[in-house]
């Protein structure tokens, strides 16, 4: 079964320092991965995703994951923090090939103090 | 760019009543969802819809549960005598085709039961 494990529930970091979500994977096949982000009072917007091309995966406001099969593990940096980013973080993997149905990670809240 | 529209963003009711839940997928989006968010837990998938029939759910959707797409453009969620565990933020999703396709989420509503 898939299934994916956050490592941390809280992070804080100060601003201008760099960011580090760990997310570890758990699938029977190649999966495709997701960042989704939650700021408060918003939905889930999508960071970035994996679908078994580059392992190096950019996504917007400067984040990126990297797909490290030999350690199943898919985790979010950014090498400068910004206030802006101050959000819930989801790791996320979707059960089949197709998009059909994500498994949610527990989320990891990121705190960047000024 | 095209968003997801969930209305309304927080509805309260009380246990036994029926609620629905209303949501305007992207226009030419063909496969919806929702998912549900209880406070302090992971996002956890409810239902997933394509071709006017629900292709897969779980088991957390039971009998109370149900969804309609009654017109081209709407996709709801009715519950039909709510309790207090399922005060909630659900949240619906869409996608245009499976792949690779990441999902679209609305902002999500926030259901309190009491």
């Amino acid at each position: 079964a898939q299934s994916v494990t956050q490592l941390d529930s809280h992070v804080s970091v100060s601003e201008g320092t760099p960011v580090l979500l760990r997310c570890n994977y758990s699938s029977s096949y190649s999966p495709s991965l997701f960042w989704y982000v939650q700021h408060p009072n918003k939905g889930l917007q999508l960071l970035l995703k994996y679908t078994s091309a580059a392992t190096l995966v950019k996504g917007i406001n400067g984040f990126e994951a990297e797909f490290k099969k030999s350690e199943t593990s898919f985790h979010l940096t950014k090498p400068s923090a910004h206030m802006s980013d101050a959000a819930e973080y989801f790791c996320v993997v979707s059960v089949t090939y197709n998009t059909d149905k994500l498994i949610f990670g527990t989320g990891t809240r990121l705190q960047v103090f000024p | 760019e095209p968003e997801v529209t969930q209305t309304p963003s927080h509805q309260v009711t009380q246990m036994g009543q029926e609620v629905i839940l209303h949501c305007v997928p992207i226009s030419n989006h063909l496969y919806f969802y929702w998912y549900r968010q209880i406070l302090g837990q992971k996002v956890e998938f409810l239902v997933s819809f394509y071709n006017n029939e629900i292709s897969e759910k779980s088991e957390i959707f039971d009998d109370q549960f149900s969804v309609e797409r009654p017109d081209g453009s709407n996709f709801t969620l009715k519950i039909r005598s709510t309790k207090l565990e399922d005060s909630a933020m659900y949240f619906c999703a869409s996608v245009g085709q499976l792949g690779n396709s990441p999902l679209h989420f609305g902002n999500g509503t926030r259901l309190t039961v009491t």
